[in-house]
């Protein structure tokens, strides 16, 4: 099935330093999710956007809805070593029966 | 706290053996459940779409007679991986949304089921 490209794959920084990842997709969603998933644990929901442009944030994070509709990038400031696990974007059209299309996932590592 | 949960949470078992994994929905009704596979270091694959009372929809490729669907109840989901074999060892993962099916809601995510097929 189709998935969304996330950028980067992996990503080491150090703590304290601000986070940024994107997705790209090659057609267009009206819903935006970015989920991070610890190893052995479902995925949890960090941000939904539902309008092209919305910028939204949960904290230590910010994420925004492209204006094409067909991109999303997500920013975590000041990274702390909890950060640490796999981030997905995830794109949702309601006239697909509320599917998502997952993206490939960003690992982050957080080094002290 | 948790909104979805799974069980079990690990499996191991002999080649042959018919698997059960559960899904409910905690403190909501879901008439759609999601049921995801997961290899290591890998993305989440759709692999059905489990609607209450009616027969589950399979994405391409996912066999529907290896990978059996029932959503009794609208706070239950069950996928029984029937006659495993060591290909089918992966990380399964079912979902659910509160809001009805072609709603934008976010869905919620069990913590996942690891089955290991020997």
């Amino acid at each position: 099935g189709q998935q969304l490209n996330q950028s980067p794959q992996s990503m080491f920084i150090q703590e304290g330093e601000d986070v940024s990842m994107n997705c790209t997709s090659s057609s267009i969603f009206n819903t935006w999710l970015w989920y991070k998933q610890d190893p052995g644990e479902g995925p949890v929901l960090l941000i939904a956007l539902y309008k092209a442009g919305e910028l939204t944030s949960n904290g230590r994070l910010t994420a925004q809805f492209g204006i094409t509709r067909k991109d999303s990038f997500l920013n975590i400031s000041a990274s702390i070593p909890s950060d640490v696990g796999i981030y997905f974007c995830a794109g949702l059209n309601t006239g697909t029966a509320s599917k998502l299309t997952f993206g490939t996932g960003t690992r982050l590592q957080v080094t002290l | 706290g948790a909104v979805v949960s799974q069980h079990p949470s690990w499996v191991i078992c002999k080649s042959g053996t018919s698997v059960k994994i559960e899904c409910r929905s905690l403190d909501f009704q879901a008439t759609t459940m999601f049921w995801y596979r997961q290899f290591p270091k890998q993305s989440l694959m759709l692999m059905a779409t489990s609607n209450e009372g009616s027969k589950a929809t399979y994405e391409q490729g996912v066999e529907k007679d290896k990978f059996l669907i029932n959503h009794a109840s609208l706070t239950l989901s069950t996928l029984t991986v029937t006659s495993a074999h060591p290909e089918d060892s992966s990380f399964y993962i079912c979902s659910a949304g509160r809001g009805a099916i072609f709603s934008n809601q976010p869905q919620h995510f069990g913590d996942g089921t690891r089955l290991s097929i020997l």
